[in-house]
């Protein structure tokens, strides 16, 4: 079957840099998607990978090796507003996206 | 990028009524887009796949005589939440697939639905 794992929740501290990681096992890879989230609001895209490597879009960047089924979200200097779920998504071989159930980050001052 | 709005952001309705919820994409034609449903702290959940001049495709466990939908044109795609229950309370978003490479995702702002 299909599976993407991210951790339930984490606790990071104002201005410091978290990781949030991210494993799948696809019928398929047409590239992993980040996605922000705030209670009771729609998802907002953050990033697209579909080569190994690292995408780096201002204080967020986002790390890809297909070999290893893995991928990590990088938040650095974090401010308050951060604070929300984070959203993997692996869209498979029929360009269905595929959602983990999103990891929700809690920013402490 | 690409702007998806979706209507009405909260309903509270009657059981056994039905409730239509509209996503339109209003800066580009969107022939497929997908809604989906989310409890709380859950993730997405992906209901159905709405095409443009066809027949949705229902996801499994999705029953298709109560989740009505409807895409009658590139830009516009309704969801039905026929005889809806309690347990029909939900959060529904609708999501269309933006013109460029990456397959990006827009979403609508959702619909919070409450069934007294």
């Amino acid at each position: 079957g299909q599976n993407i794992d991210q951790p339930t929740e984490m606790t990071a501290t104002e201005g410091a840099i978290v990781q949030i990681n991210c494993t799948y096992q696809t019928s398929g890879f047409n590239g992993l998607f980040w996605y922000q989230q705030h209670a009771g609001e729609a998802p907002t895209f953050l990033s697209y990978n579909v080569l190994d490597g690292l995408e780096e879009k201002g204080r967020f960047s986002s790390f890809l090796s297909r070999s290893k089924g893995y991928s990590y979200l990088l938040l650095k200097e974090l401010q308050m507003k951060d604070s929300a779920s984070y959203l993997c998504a692996v869209m498979d071989s029929n360009y269905q996206l595929i959602w983990g159930a999103g990891t929700k980050l809690i920013i402490k001052p | 990028g690409a702007v998806v709005s979706q209507h009405p952001s909260w309903v509270i309705c009657k059981s056994g009524t039905s409730v239509k919820i509209e996503c339109r994409s209003l800066d580009f034609q969107a022939t497929t887009m997908f809604w989906y449903r989310q409890f709380p702290k859950q993730s997405l959940m992906l209901m159905a796949t709405s095409n443009e001049g066809s027949k949705a495709t229902y996801e499994q466990g999705v029953e298709k005589d109560k989740f009505l939908i409807n895409h009658a044109s590139l830009t516009l795609s309704t969801l039905t939440v026929t005889s809806a229950h309690p347990e029909d309370s939900s959060f529904y978003i609708c999501s269309a697939r933006g013109t460029g490479d990456t397959g990006e995702l827009f979403f609508g702002e959702g619909s919070r639905l409450t069934v007294l």
